[in-house]
């Protein structure tokens, strides 16, 4: 169970795109289509923002997007806005009815 | 409003045992699995166990297998994390979350469990 690879951080002006990778294995990521996306500020509780690789919770942007191949998937945030900076986690499942996370990304609007 | 709401979280010496709780409300609670994720301070999100609607399948972490059990009780709409022989590095919050299928749709605010002497 070893945790997904996500990049420490990741910057953006206002109205710009970014994406962040998140990169499995064979048994997690590239296994299954079932990859989700959790948004976290300081202080607060996680919140789903992409299930099942690139469908969007109801409330979420549609700034919001995600992507998948192979080993890797992606989310990428157009339009960037003050309120995106936040911890992003990507988790994906795993063989064994088990789940993984990634290490998170921090987002800095800049 | 669906919401998930933890409780049991404390100081704890190394090697004690401590059981959480969450009530769950506002939706079926037995038509969904639910899940533990915790959070060490400063670092990134872990996810600990699940365990399906009926409660007949439980699912754990590698790192708490042996120590840990999940539980829920249909009945009183709330699940169980039971804690034994507790380690420093188990500090964390723990989030208590609903399962969607194969995504955490709904979280609590939390509990914080402290494990040190």
């Amino acid at each position: 169970q070893s945790a997904l690879t996500q990049p420490a951080s990741v910057s953006g002006s206002p109205g710009q795109s970014i994406t962040i990778s998140c990169t499995g294995t064979s048994s997690d990521v590239g296994a299954y289509n079932y990859v989700s996306w959790y948004q976290q500020h300081p202080g607060k509780a996680p919140k789903l923002m992409i299930y099942d690789v690139s469908n969007r919770p109801s409330g979420v942007s549609n700034r919001f997007s995600g992507s998948k191949s192979g080993n890797t998937a992606s989310l990428t945030i157009s339009g960037l806005q003050a309120e995106d900076e936040a911890d992003y986690y990507c988790s994906s499942y795993s063989s064994s009815d088990t789940r993984v996370f990634g290490g998170g990304t921090k987002l800095t609007v800049l | 409003e669906v919401q998930l709401v933890e409780s049991g979280g404390g100081f704890i010496q190394p090697g004690g045992s401590l059981r959480l709780s969450c009530a769950a409300s506002g939706f079926t609670f037995s038509s969904y699995g639910m899940t533990w994720v915790r959070q060490a301070p400063g670092k990134g999100l872990e996810w600990v166990s699940s365990i399906s609607g009926s409660g007949g399948g439980t699912y754990y972490a590698d790192s708490v297998k042996g120590r840990f059990t999940i539980s829920r009780d249909n009945s009183k709409n709330t699940q169980y994390l039971q804690m034994n022989s507790l380690r420093a590095e188990d500090t964390a919050v723990y989030y208590c979350a609903r399962v969607a299928t194969y995504s955490y749709d709904v979280w609590g605010k939390g509990t914080t469990v402290t494990v040190s002497s």
